[in-house]
């Protein structure tokens, strides 16, 4: 258990609607990334927020956004949702936005669009 | 183009064997290194990391990865594989000159690890 919580674990829902994904840090992590994993494009980086600012944005398409709140905890808003973006969302969550902080990661969410 | 490759899709070993994954880069600085593993319907796991230093590199679970710099390969070994160690592999890099204080990993696209008991 790395101490990362994600919710819901499965998501199954249809074209054109929208979901919300959330990912709880460990303790003390200000840090959090969000990353998908599809059988096509394997897994690739989304966003970053540290302390509730974003840091980096990935190949996150415009359908798609994020936040970090006060608390730490981040959402992940999906909207129009495609065909294609059914797959594995995880998040990771590290102490530090530097290199020496270790992402450990959620058990992700797994979102079938039908 | 920057890329990380694993070049074996799926590797089958029987339990007790040895077993060597492979990893190339492609960047113009080394990047920054790491294995980590995905069990089942898991997340992923850090293995272990590759900063500078030392070129081979001990981890978790009795794993062992070697930085080669002449062959840009970070290549993760186990000299006796047990059946638990079944997952999915994969390498992934954070380029050397990362802007912004974000560290996003980059994976390549995983190996599936099965044994044979």
């Amino acid at each position: 258990d790395s101490g990362v919580t994600q919710t819901p674990k499965h998501l199954i829902t249809a074209t054109g609607q929208r979901v919300t994904l959330r990912c709880s840090p460990r303790s003390g992590d200000l840090s959090v990334y969000w990353y998908q994993q599809s059988l096509d494009q394997g897994l690739q980086f989304l966003i970053h927020y540290y302390n509730g600012e974003e840091r980096a944005k990935g190949n996150i398409l415009e359908r798609f956004s994020a936040q970090q709140f006060p608390d730490l905890h981040s959402e992940l808003n999906l909207s129009s949702l495609e065909l294609g973006d059914s797959a594995l969302y995880f998040c990771a969550s590290s102490v530090s936005g530097d290199l020496m902080g270790e992402q450990y990661f959620g058990p992700g969410t797994r979102l079938t669009v039908t | 183009a920057q890329s990380v490759t694993q070049p074996d899709i799926h590797i089958t070993v029987s339990e007790g064997a040895s077993l060597e994954l492979r990893c190339n880069y492609s960047y113009g600085a080394t990047p920054y290194l790491f294995w980590y593993v995905q069990s089942p319907g898991q997340g992923l796991q850090l293995l272990l990391k590759y900063f500078s230093g030392d070129t081979l590199v001990q981890g978790i679970k009795g794993f062992e990865a070697e930085f080669k710099r002449s062959q840009s390969s970070f290549n993760l070994r186990k000299p006796s594989v047990h059946w638990s160690d079944a997952a999915e592999y994969f390498c992934a890099v954070v380029p050397l000159y990362s802007g912004a204080g974000s560290y996003q990993l980059t994976f390549g696209k995983g190996t599936k690890l099965s044994v044979i008991p």
